[in-house]
């Protein structure tokens, strides 16, 4: 089955320190990638996609993504974190074969201490 | 953002009762869906719409009934709900290029909270 993997489900971290978050989708084919953010109240926000092309990408607020086929994997990056980006943050994949709607991981929620 | 509307926000409702959730969406789509967010479970597929046709219905129980009048409205008529379907109820959209939905990006609504009592 179509399946995407969060490994984190919850990281603290302090204000400028790195970020990266692991996520794994079950098994290959044509994909398309995605990082949503939901920040405390508000709805889901697209970060970033990658659709084809530079299996790097770069999103909105300095977050940027890689690609890596070989590996099943889509990690989320921030060099330096800030207060702001607490949020929940949900990989999703959609697959070229099958059902065309969105398969979410569990979500991280990432919390920035001061 | 506007783009996608969700009404009501917040909606309590007996398992005896029967309530619709409504969303519009005004960004030009043809596909729109609903999801389901339960504390600590993924976010779950219900239903997709594609060019105003049910393609997908994600093995939902038939209390939950959508309907998709056009391509900018999509409703989730509820009846005789249980204490387990107490959730964040999301509506999203998205361009679908032909029938079966798409592999585009998705815009989502901020959500009905619906509680059961």
């Amino acid at each position: 089955a179509q399946s995407v993997s969060q490994h984190n489900h919850h990281v603290i971290l302090s204000e400028a320190a790195s970020l990266e978050l692991g996520c794994n989708y079950s098994y290959g084919g044509t994909v398309n990638l995605f990082w949503y953010v939901q920040y405390p109240g508000q709805h889901l926000q697209l970060l970033l996609k990658y659709f084809s092309g530079d299996p790097l990408v770069k999103g909105i607020k300095g977050f940027e993504a890689e690609f890596i086929k070989s590996k099943f994997s889509f990690n989320l990056r921030k060099p330096s974190v800030q207060w702001s980006d607490t949020a929940e943050y949900f990989c999703a994949v959609i697959w070229d074969t099958g059902r065309r709607a969105l398969t979410f991981g569990s979500g991280t929620r990432l919390q920035v201490q001061p | 953002e506007t783009g996608v509307t969700q009404t009501p926000r917040h909606l309590v409702m007996g398992m005896t009762n029967k309530k619709s959730l409504k969303c519009e969406q005004h960004l030009g789509h043809n596909a729109m869906y609903w999801y389901k967010q339960s504390a600590k479970k993924p976010l779950e597929l219900m239903f997709v719409y594609s060019l105003e046709e049910r393609v997908e219905n994600n093995s939902v129980p038939s209390r939950f009934s959508p309907e998709c009048p056009n391509s900018s409205h999509l409703f989730l008529h509820l009846h005789t709900l249980q204490p387990e379907d107490s959730a964040l109820y999301l509506c999203a959209s998205s361009q679908a290029r032909g029938g079966g939905g798409s592999t585009d990006t998705q815009y989502f609504g901020p959500g009905t909270r619906l509680t059961v009592l």
